[in-house]
């Protein structure tokens, strides 16, 4: 079975850098078929992707967020990071991380963390 | 981008009512959309892929439909467990994997 957990700092100051790294078990985060998302959701409102990771470290990043985000690995512990910085109020949310799985012929985010909640402020 | 809009983005149903929910793309997404449902203070959970596959243990009354840029989810007699939020997730093209705004279906 595929678990992922979150874990980092709950409260971040503005203008600092939030990280975040996600643990996974049940799969190898190098397996060579699955990426390796970061989400956000704020509270009350929609699922915002942020990014992945795939094999070898290549990267997407969502437009909006590129500049100031950062995924990589370290495979010696099956972990994938977050770090995203110059924060602002905007980006408290609840972060996941997600496996994108191969399902038929596409492509779903089919194992989740159960979510870490990371509050911006002084 | 390629956008997702949900509608409604809520509705109220009692139980054994049939419920859809649509998303639209704002272009030809073919069959790439995946529906997600969330329950309050939990992660989402994958539902149905390429747009009609059901996720294996998704009960049956769960189904979805379309191609292109129109599409919906069908819960044909919704249970109590199934009251959540939503979500519809283009997986044709990157990035961004972009999620629509989400549809609440609560207790009438």
């Amino acid at each position: 079975q595929v678990q992922l957990q979150e874990s980092g700092p709950g409260l971040v100051k503005p203008s600092q850098t939030l990280s975040l790294t996600c643990t996974v078990s049940g799969d190898s985060i190098n397996n060579g078929t699955s990426y390796w998302s970061w989400i956000r959701q704020p509270a009350g409102k929609g699922l915002e992707w942020i990014g992945r990771i795939f094999t070898r470290g290549s990267t997407n990043y969502s437009p909006s967020l590129k500049s100031r985000v950062t995924i990589s690995f370290d495979t010696s512990k099956n972990q994938f990071s977050l770090k995203l910085n110059s924060v602002t109020a905007a980006d408290t949310a609840v972060y996941y991380c997600a496996r994108e799985g191969r399902v038929g012929a596409t492509k779903a985010f089919d194992y989740w963390g159960q979510g870490t909640l990371v509050t911006v402020s002084s | 981008d390629i956008q997702m809009t949900q509608s409604p983005s809520s509705l109220s149903a009692s139980v054994g009512d049939r419920v859809i929910i649509t998303c639209r793309a704002s272009q030809n997404i073919n069959n790439y959309l995946n529906w997600y449902q969330q329950k309050p203070g939990k992660a989402p959970k994958f539902l149905i892929y390429e747009a009609s596959s059901l996720q294996s243990g998704v009960p049956s009354r769960f189904s979805g439909n379309g191609s292109g840029t129109d599409f919906t989810l069908t819960i044909s007699s919704v249970q109590p467990e199934d009251f959540a939020t939503y979500y519809c997730q283009q997986s044709y093209s990157v990035p961004p994997k972009t999620f629509g705004q989400g549809t609440k279906v609560e207790i009438k």
